[in-house]
């Protein structure tokens, strides 16, 4: 059973410029989260996504925008790229129940680092 | 709100001996779940453990057993027998269904294996 694939898994961008991170959820997962994760701030919800909606967004700026297809496979988007946009961007897919949090353990992926100079 | 909160920022332990990671949480909601993740250096996040709030006894998978004291609000991590390859970081993490899958994270705690 594949597991939860993201890509690139390291980039490296300028200021201003925009990056888009792609995630492919294992299969018969809806569900696919985005984190952020800093050294200063931990690791922090960004949004999520459940049959193409976003069901769930956290505490980040418009540039931060993402997207799921049919196939339940997701993207992420950051645009006008800051220094402080420089974090390992997870991935999580799950079955997305609201009802029982046992069956909504989160699978991550490896990650995609961004670096932003 | 949600809230974790991990204590120890780092720890030791010698091979073979047992060891407890600490997590508190704060949460109203009646129904959640809390979750222990494991992230070795190539930064993939590994689940471990799982303890839901109605759940009577205490969760254990392997080596992991997960305490849970609802009273105190405590969901600590217990790695028995710990082997050079539990050298990480752990997480615990809260989710509550009701807000979606949201998943609050702790700070961390970085556990080091000593020979």
């Amino acid at each position: 059973k594949a597991g939860v694939t993201q890509t690139p898994r390291y980039l490296i961008k300028t200021r201003g410029q925009q990056v888009t991170l792609s995630c492919s959820p294992i299969s018969g997962h809806r569900s696919v989260s985005w984190y952020q994760q800093t050294p200063g701030q931990g690791l922090q919800f960004l949004f999520e996504y459940f049959s193409e909606t976003q069901r769930n967004k956290g505490n980040f700026p418009g540039r931060f925008s993402g997207r799921q297809f049919s196939n339940s496979r997701s993207e992420m988007n950051v645009s006008t790229l800051e220094l402080g946009d420089s974090a390992l961007y997870l991935c999580a897919s799950s079955l997305g129940a609201r009802i029982d949090p046992g069956a909504n353990v989160l699978t991550f992926g490896a990650g995609s680092r961004l670096t932003v100079l | 709100a949600q809230k974790i909160t991990q204590t120890q920022p780092g720890m030791f332990v010698q091979e073979k001996e047992a060891v407890t990671l600490d997590c508190t949480y704060d949460t109203s909601d009646p129904s959640y779940g809390l979750f222990w993740y494991k992230q070795p250096s190539s930064g993939e996040m590994i689940f471990l453990i799982y303890q839901g709030s109605y759940d009577q006894q205490n969760a254990t998978e392997g080596r992991y057993s997960l305490n849970f004291q609802k009273a105190r609000k405590s969901a600590n991590l217990v790695i028995s027998a710990s082997q050079l390859g539990d050298s990480a970081m752990y997480f615990c993490a809260i989710g509550v269904p009701r807000y979606g899958n949201q998943f609050y994270f702790g700070t961390g705690t970085s556990l080091t294996v000593i020979p």
